[in-house]
């Protein structure tokens, strides 16, 4: 079976320096990897995807994420924090070990950024 | 072109209450979703929908019931609502069914209180 880790609920950064959200997955089968993000009351955003192409990829907004096969992990970052990037950010991962047709959600890691 | 939509935005019920959440999207997705956001435990799949007619239950089906009314709307009943069905609900489409590589699009999620 499929499952994601989110190794930090919480994390504070201040404005304009690194933002670094980890992630690490498990799956069977080769993985499709998803970062979401989700300002309050509000829906899931997609931010990037890795889909077995370039194991850097570059998403919406500045940030990006690499794909690394042999520590199973798929780190979010952001060289400069903004105060707008205050949210939860969701891994996901999507594989075809278990047939099921949907994502696996890790549990989330709330962003906040300090002026 | 407004996307996923979702009605309620909010509802509160008492136990043992039944009430229907609408889902519709405008964008000819063939495949659709139903989650439920709980803290600290990310999105779950109750119940998805590969194309127009078929239903297939999720990680937390339980209390549930869901509807294909045909390709735009998805809806999801709760018969009788209990407490544990507190939760944010959110819908979601994608486009070809290739749940391991599409993209999800979410509707803004209905926030559901049962006392």
């Amino acid at each position: 079976a499929q499952s994601v880790t989110q190794l930090d609920s919480h994390v504070s950064v201040s404005e304009g320096t690194p933002v670094l959200l980890r992630c690490n997955y498990s799956s069977s089968y080769s993985p499709s990897l998803f970062w979401y993000v989700q300002h309050p009351n509000k829906g899931l955003q997609l931010l990037l995807k890795y889909t077995s192409a370039a194991t850097l990829v570059k998403g919406i907004n500045g940030f990006e994420a690499e794909f690394k096969k042999s520590e199973t992990s798929f780190h979010l970052t952001k060289p400069s924090a903004h105060m707008s990037d205050a949210a939860e950010y969701f891994c996901v991962v999507s594989s075809m070990d278990t047939g099921r047709r949907a994502l696996t959600f890790g549990s989330g890691t709330r962003l906040q950024v300090q002026p | 072109n407004a996307g996923v939509t979702q009605t309620p935005k909010f509802q509160v019920l008492k136990t043992g209450q039944s009430m229907t959440l609408q889902c519709a999207q405008d964008m000819n997705h063939n495949s659709m979703y139903w989650y439920r956001q709980d803290p600290g435990m990310g999105l779950r799949l109750i119940y998805y929908s590969a194309s127009e007619g078929t239903t297939d239950k999720g990680e937390v089906p339980n209390g549930y019931n869901v509807s294909r009314l045909n390709k735009r709307e998805f809806s999801l009943r709760l018969e009788s609502a209990a407490p544990s069905q507190t939760s944010v609900y959110f819908c979601a489409s994608v486009s070809r069914g290739e749940f391991s590589t599409d993209t999800q699009y979410f509707g803004p999620g209905t926030r559901l209180t049962v006392l």
